[in-house]
């Protein structure tokens, strides 16, 4: 059965770091394309990052150069570093399965930056 | 800098049919963007319903299907339920590595 979990939310100060883990079971993370996407409180859902099963990653715009996706074979889980935290990325992170499309999301951790 | 458009609401009787759309502020949707669909409850993490176009997702019942229609991707459910009351969300592949979801339409069903 596939699997995602997130962990690593919590309450930070803006300028802060944070990093959010994403096991995954039941299927290699390696071997897909894998997403972060955040939903702030109220608001709609929105992309922020991919890793291909190559290595290659990308980000929106709202995150480049302060947020890494990567990832742990060894492990199977996924990370996103967040650094600079600024209160508009007060959101419930999600990690989410890409299969020709994402065909699996996990429950979220919510992340709140605020002083 | 690329938006997603779609319904911020629509509301359908239950049995009813409704067709929601995903379209671009500039150009058309065809299935090179990939369009998905999603179903989102409060305080649940969104349910793939459709991606890349029309292929549905593993469980998704056959009354959701979806479509390209004109310049828009389309979610068309068809004998709607109670239960199908939710947020729905598209997503396009723009540029190919690159994600934007739609604002979300709110379906009543009543």
């Amino acid at each position: 059965e596939v699997q995602l979990v997130e962990s690593g939310g919590g309450l930070i100060q803006p300028g802060g770091s944070l990093r959010l883990s994403c096991a995954a079971s039941g299927f290699t993370v390696s071997s897909y394309w894998m997403n972060w996407v955040r939903q702030a409180p109220g608001k709609g859902l929105e992309w922020v990052s991919l890793i291909h099963g190559s290595g290659s990653t990308y980000y929106a715009d709202s995150v480049r150069g302060r947020f890494t996706i990567s990832r742990d074979n060894s492990k199977n889980t996924l990370y996103l570093q967040m650094n600079s935290l600024r209160a508009e990325d007060t959101a419930v992170y999600y990690c989410a399965r890409e299969n020709g499309g994402i065909d699996f999301w996990g429950q979220g951790t919510l992340v709140t930056v605020s002083s | 800098q690329t938006v997603v458009t779609q319904e911020p609401s629509f509301s359908v009787s239950p049995g009813g049919t409704v067709t929601l759309t995903c379209g671009l502020s500039s150009g058309s949707v065809s299935t090179n963007y990939y369009p998905s669909w999603y179903q989102q409850t409060p305080g649940q993490a969104p349910r793939t319903l459709i991606y890349s176009t029309n292929t549905r997702s593993s469980g998704v019942p056959d009354r959701f299907s979806g479509s390209i229609l004109g310049n828009k991707a389309a979610l068309t459910i068809t004998g709607a339920q109670a239960d199908d009351e939710s947020d729905y969300y598209c997503v396009l592949y723009i540029g190919g590595d690159v994600r934007v979801f739609g604002g979300g339409t709110k379906l009543t069903v009543l």
